[in-house]
């Protein structure tokens, strides 16, 4: 069965302390995986496309890497605004157009 | 408009209403994917129109729940007799290509809460 688990379900920061969340990914045929970021009651936003292992994203304070098995998404000197939710997703090529979603990983960076 | 719009935002039902969910999705997208999100989860996919056609329906839960999308561009997600366990947030996005991306757009969802 294909699935997604993010680690930890919540990280708290101080402003500048830099981290990484995790994305484990158990799927027959990677087709894509995907970042997103969601603010409380807003919907996703779209973050980064990771295709390939070794593959490597980056956005401002964040950037996006792909493993075999996982991906990670570095934040370099977090400020309070990066504060959200961060959903990994993938897709496979097995399962039509469905993303498959992790639970999130919550991040709280405070000044 | 500039984004993918949902309503109604807010929506309460008492249990064994019918309810509707409407979608505007980013003019001229061509794909548009309802999807279901619990407190504390991820979206879960519920289904997938490709203009007009609904290509892919295997998240629907039961077949108390019906989209449709006649006309290529607003969408409707009609859940009937509603059940306690409808509870959530019902997400709509679009994106301008076809249904294999992971790119989307997202509207801020319908929550619906079932008493």
């Amino acid at each position: 069965e294909d699935q997604v688990t993010q680690s930890p379900e919540a990280l708290r920061l101080q402003e500048g302390e830099s981290s990484s969340l995790n994305c484990s990914y158990t799927v027959s045929g990677l087709r894509g995986l995907f970042w997103y970021r969601q603010d409380p009651g807003k919907g996703p936003e779209f973050l980064f496309t990771l295709y390939s292992a070794g593959e490597e994203k980056e956005k401002e304070r964040l950037k996006a890497t792909l493993t075999k098995k996982e991906s990670f998404l570095h934040i370099t000197a977090p400020k309070p605004e990066d504060s959200a939710t961060y959903l990994c997703a993938v897709q496979a090529y097995q399962a039509g157009t469905a993303l498959i979603f992790g639970k999130g990983t919550t991040l709280s960076v405070s000044s | 408009g500039a984004g993918v719009s949902q309503s109604p935002r807010y929506k309460v039902a008492k249990r064994g209403q019918d309810v509707a969910l409407r979608c505007d999705p980013i003019s001229g997208h061509v794909s548009l994917f309802w999807y279901q999100q619990a407190l504390g989860q991820g979206p879960e996919f519920l289904t997938y129109f490709q203009n007009e056609a609904q290509l892919d329906k295997s998240g629907l839960p039961s077949d108390r729940f019906f989209a449709e999308r006649p006309e290529g561009s607003v969408s409707t997600l009609k859940i009937q007799r509603t059940q306690q366990e409808d509870s959530a947030v019902y997400l709509c996005a679009s994106s301008q290509v076809g249904g294999n991306t992971g790119e989307l757009f997202f509207g801020e969802g319908s929550r619906l809460t079932v008493l």
